[in-house]
């Protein structure tokens, strides 16, 4: 069945620096593709998607490109905020109605 | 209103005692989930809505009830909790329930404590 690996953290930055958050999947045939984040004490929420092979998801500041050739969908920022600190989670189909999701990455951002 | 909210959240419970959470959206959706997340860990699904009708249990214990009253509401009835079911509760929403190509609206969840 489809599968997600990403990397594992936590990843500790400072502010303004450049971010990349890794996450390789297994799937037939080409799914969309999700990164997910999760604040201290929330919920997910869904901060990007791609839907198919070569899309670039953006929002706020984050980028993926959905990579086919390398089964890749990583996470990228230029220029990381203390506010970015947050738990992201890269997500694809994994049936109908069911996502499977990554172990998750910890971001954290010093000032 | 693109909100998912979710009652209580915090609830503490003994192993002997009945409680439910309570979840509810009104976007219309016709797909709603519920999710457990122990800490540090990603979100397990639980139980699938579609169009009110339970098409998703992941095998989950029946210590753990799902009820879907209508289309905007969600509940799960706890009874005769294990403490491993301590963790964090939440509950989803999409416009259907194909995950390929709907985004899931989560809610804040509720944090579960088994004494």
């Amino acid at each position: 069945g489809n599968s997600v690996t990403q990397m594992e953290g936590p990843v500790t930055l400072s502010e303004e620096a450049f971010l990349t958050i890794n996450c390789t999947y297994t799937a037939t045939g080409y799914p969309s593709l999700f990164w997910y984040v999760q604040y201290p004490g929330e919920g997910l929420q869904l901060l990007l998607k791609a839907t198919k092979a070569d899309d670039k998801g953006s929002n706020k500041g984050f980028e993926a490109t959905y990579r086919k050739e390398t089964t890749s969908f990583h996470l990228e920022k230029g220029s990381v905020q203390v506010s970015d600190s947050a738990v992201y989670f890269c997500a694809l189909p994994a049936g109908y109605s069911t996502l499977t999701f990554g172990k998750g990455t910890m971001l954290l951002v010093s000032p | 209103d693109t909100e998912v909210t979710q009652t209580p959240k915090h609830l503490v419970m003994g192993m002997t005692n009945k409680k439910s959470l309570k979840c509810e959206q009104h976007m219309g959706h016709r797909a709603m989930y519920w999710y457990k997340q122990k800490a540090k860990k990603p979100p397990e699904l639980m139980f699938v809505y579609s169009y009110e009708k339970l098409s998703i249990n992941e095998s989950v214990p029946s210590r753990f009830s799902p009820e879907c009253p209508n289309s905007s509401l969600l509940n799960l009835h706890l009874h005769a909790l294990q403490p491993e079911d301590s963790a964090l509760y939440l509950c989803a929403s999409s416009p259907t329930g194909r995950a390929a190509y709907n985004e899931q609206f989560f809610g804040p969840g509720t944090r579960l404590t088994v004494l």
